[in-house]
């Protein structure tokens, strides 16, 4: 089936990195965009094409993408990265969005 | 710089049609791409369909065809009806900006949605 999943939440401590995933059937074979999104607030690219930044976006966002899993990757993380983060891909003509992760910054 | 505004009735009774305009402002509506995704409280985001600015459509197959796009460029709008709501179509629903970027190995384009509106929140409930 077309899925991504996601875990629901990731702990990280301050200055730390923090590693989220994405699972589905054969999404290295697409390319894998990621959002973040903030209390109350529409979500934000941060990655796309796997691991191309958008203007703005810090260089402590990375990502990447092979087999069956794509990865975003967030270095010395701050507190204001605290939120939420979905993958997202295209199944042929089909916009997926993951199950979202909560990441907290204790 | 370029903005989107949802805008429609907050409330919309079961087994009817939800109506929203998405206002593009600080630019055109043509030569783009555009999405609406929603948003159920406390849930994940579901994207429902993109028009382009010429009104071809694509849409999401998990509405089961209750959902049109359409699109006014002499207004710089598009639209979006959702036919015989239930309690499980109230969510926040977002317009976007949807460019292509690349495409992959077997061929087929993909997009991401760059800019984003503030979202509005309909709820269905009688």
């Amino acid at each position: 089936s077309s899925e991504l999943t996601q875990p629901p939440s990731v702990s990280v401590s301050p200055g730390q990195t923090a590693s989220i995933t994405c699972s589905g059937d054969k999404l290295g074979d697409k390319f894998a965009c990621w959002y973040q999104q903030k209390p109350g607030q529409s979500p934000v690219l941060v990655i796309y094409q796997d691991n191309k930044r958008p203007s703005g976006i810090p260089e402590r966002f990375s990502g990447s993408n092979s087999g069956n899993t794509a990865t975003l990757t967030i270095s010395g993380t701050q507190a204001m990265d605290e939120a939420d983060y979905y993958c997202q891909a295209w199944d042929t003509s089909t916009a997926l969005f993951g199950t979202g992760t909560k990441v907290t910054v204790l | 710089q370029v903005q989107l505004q949802e805008s429609g009735p907050g409330l919309v009774k079961p087994s009817e049609t939800l109506s929203l305009t998405c206002t593009v402002s600080g630019g055109s509506i043509s030569s783009y791409y555009w999405s609406w995704i929603r948003q159920p409280p406390g849930k994940g985001l579901e994207w429902i369909g993109y028009i382009y600015y010429s009104g071809s459509t694509n849409y999401n197959p998990s509405l089961k065809s209750r959902a049109t796009i359409s699109v006014d460029t002499s207004k710089n709008q598009f639209s979006l009806k959702v036919t015989s709501v239930t309690a499980a179509d109230t969510a926040v629903f977002y317009c976007a900006r949807t460019q292509m970027y690349s495409y992959d190995s077997s061929g087929y384009p993909h997009w991401y949605f760059d800019l984003w509106g503030r979202g509005t929140l309909v709820t269905v409930s009688s």
